[in-house]
């Protein structure tokens, strides 16, 4: 079984420019999450998605946005980058019961690094 | 979400079990207690999850004190592959996706 899938890789972006990081779920997982993992700072919770739409947002600014899309791969964007921006950008994906109530796990891909110049 | 608190780091020898604690002293009864690692540049792996009773998986197993207030995740023969930061996550069912990362333990298995 394929696990999660996060392209690309690596990504090298200029400050004032804007990034789109895609992510592919496990088959079956209707379920996808973002988070940020800065030097330094730790995992940090970015968004939840769910059968389309967006049911949960951590503490980040309205420039970091995405979307699910019907087949479930979700895509995150970062506008108008920053320096403070650069870090590994991780999706993962679950299982989900009624809607926001879940013991599924997450499980991860191994993220998108994003260093901004 | 109860706050966990764990150990910086631990050593542990190959072939060894490693015995990987965790305090939520706060945890309440919708919660259930994650455990995931990360190697080196690689995302957080899943390990095993449990509520109140003790769980085994294929990786791991998972005890839980009866009061909840603690947890020990046990790696049955630790290998180098294990080293790796261990992350212990109390998370409610209604928490609406967010996981909350603490440092964990970083654990080096050594030859």
């Amino acid at each position: 079984e394929a696990g999660v899938t996060q392209s690309p890789t690596h990504l090298i972006k200029t400050s004032g420019h804007q990034a789109t990081l895609r992510c592919s779920p496990i088959s079956g997982h209707t379920s996808v999450y973002w988070y940020q993992q800065a030097l330094g700072l730790g995992l940090q919770f970015l968004l939840w998605y769910d059968e389309g739409e967006e049911r949960n947002r951590g503490n980040f600014p309205p420039r970091f946005s995405g979307r699910q899309f019907p087949n479930y791969s979700s895509e995150l964007n970062v506008n108008a980058l920053e320096l403070e921006d650069s870090a590994l950008y991780l999706c993962a994906s679950s299982l989900v019961g009624t809607a926001g109530y879940s013991n599924q796990p997450q499980h991860f891909g191994d993220g998108t690094r994003l260093s901004i110049l | 979400d109860a706050k966990t608190t764990q150990p910086p780091s631990m050593d542990c020898a190959e072939g060894r079990a490693a015995n990987l604690p965790c305090n939520h002293s706060t945890i309440s009864g919708n919660e259930y207690v994650y455990w995931y690692r990360q190697i080196h540049s690689q995302g957080p792996q899943y390990i095993i999850h449990g509520l109140k009773n003790n769980e085994t998986n294929e990786m791991a197993s998972l005890i839980i004190t009866e009061d909840r207030k603690s947890s020990t995740l046990i790696l049955p023969h630790a290998t180098l592959r294990d080293t790796a930061v261990y992350y212990c996550i109390v998370r409610a069912t209604d928490s609406w996706g967010k996981l909350q990362f603490g440092a964990g333990t970083q654990v080096v298995v050594t030859p």
